[in-house]
């Protein structure tokens, strides 16, 4: 089955400051990336997607990276701002209606003031 | 547009008894459902995954006679957690995903239920 690697588990940036989160996956089959945001108690949110024909997509400060040969898979928030706080997780899936997501083990943000 | 809602948001129960969680999604027809366990601070571990008249399909390490899933109709799951027990404490998500919606790669996820067996 897929396996979805994602460091560093705990990141601290200065409010302003770029953060940067990568995932590793392991099936080559796997051709939908998306990344949520998740705050304590609450069901995860969409924040960013990649489909595997694409090597990069971005949407005002987020941005995500995916090299398919490595098979690895990057979240890039630049100008983090205080609210950027929170839990992010990557996930691998085959795609297509009814396919499973394999998350990542997170990765706690901390945007400081 | 694509709304999953879960009901109860979260419920407290004895050991040994069993609980149900229900999963609906309320503005489109799912034809899969998919049932999550996260565990505080930790990942969210895929349990099994459901087809709308079908048996669902469990990941390897979920007891099946357990988690008992059912997926009746196009628009609602159920989860049975039988015989609960404290380390069944955990919160519950599920999610959902169709054909024609304008991504049908993406799942939309329930708020989640909060489970503390006593």
């Amino acid at each position: 089955g897929e396996n979805v690697e994602q460091h560093p588990s705990t990141l601290s940036v200065q409010e302003g400051d770029s953060a940067v989160i990568k995932c590793t996956y392991s099936d080559s089959a796997s051709n939908y990336f998306p990344w949520y945001k998740q705050e304590l108690g609450k069901r995860p949110q969409l924040i960013i997607d990649i489909r595997s024909n694409v090597g990069e997509k971005k949407d005002q400060r987020i941005a995500v990276t995916l090299n398919k040969t490595a098979k690895h898979f990057s979240l890039h928030i630049t100008e983090t701002q205080p609210e950027d706080s929170a839990v992010y997780f990557c996930a691998a899936s085959k795609g297509n209606t009814g396919n499973q997501f394999y998350f990542g083990t997170g990765t706690s943000l901390t945007v400081i003031p | 547009g694509a709304v999953v809602s879960q009901h109860p948001s979260w419920v407290i129960c004895k050991s040994g008894t069993s609980v149900k969680i229900e999963c609906r999604s309320l503005d489109f027809q799912a034809t899969t459902m998919f049932w999550y366990r996260q565990f505080p601070k930790q990942s969210l571990m895929l349990m099994a995954t459901s087809n709308e008249g079908s048996k669902a399909t469990y990941e390897q390490g979920v007891e099946k006679d357990k988690f008992l899933i059912n997926h009746a109709s196009l628009t609602l799951s159920t989860l049975t957690v039988t015989s609960a027990h404290p380390e069944d404490s955990s919160f519950y998500i599920c999610s959902a995903s169709a054909p024609g919606l304008e991504s049908s790669y993406e799942q939309y996820f329930g708020p989640g239920t909060r489970l503390t067996v006593t």
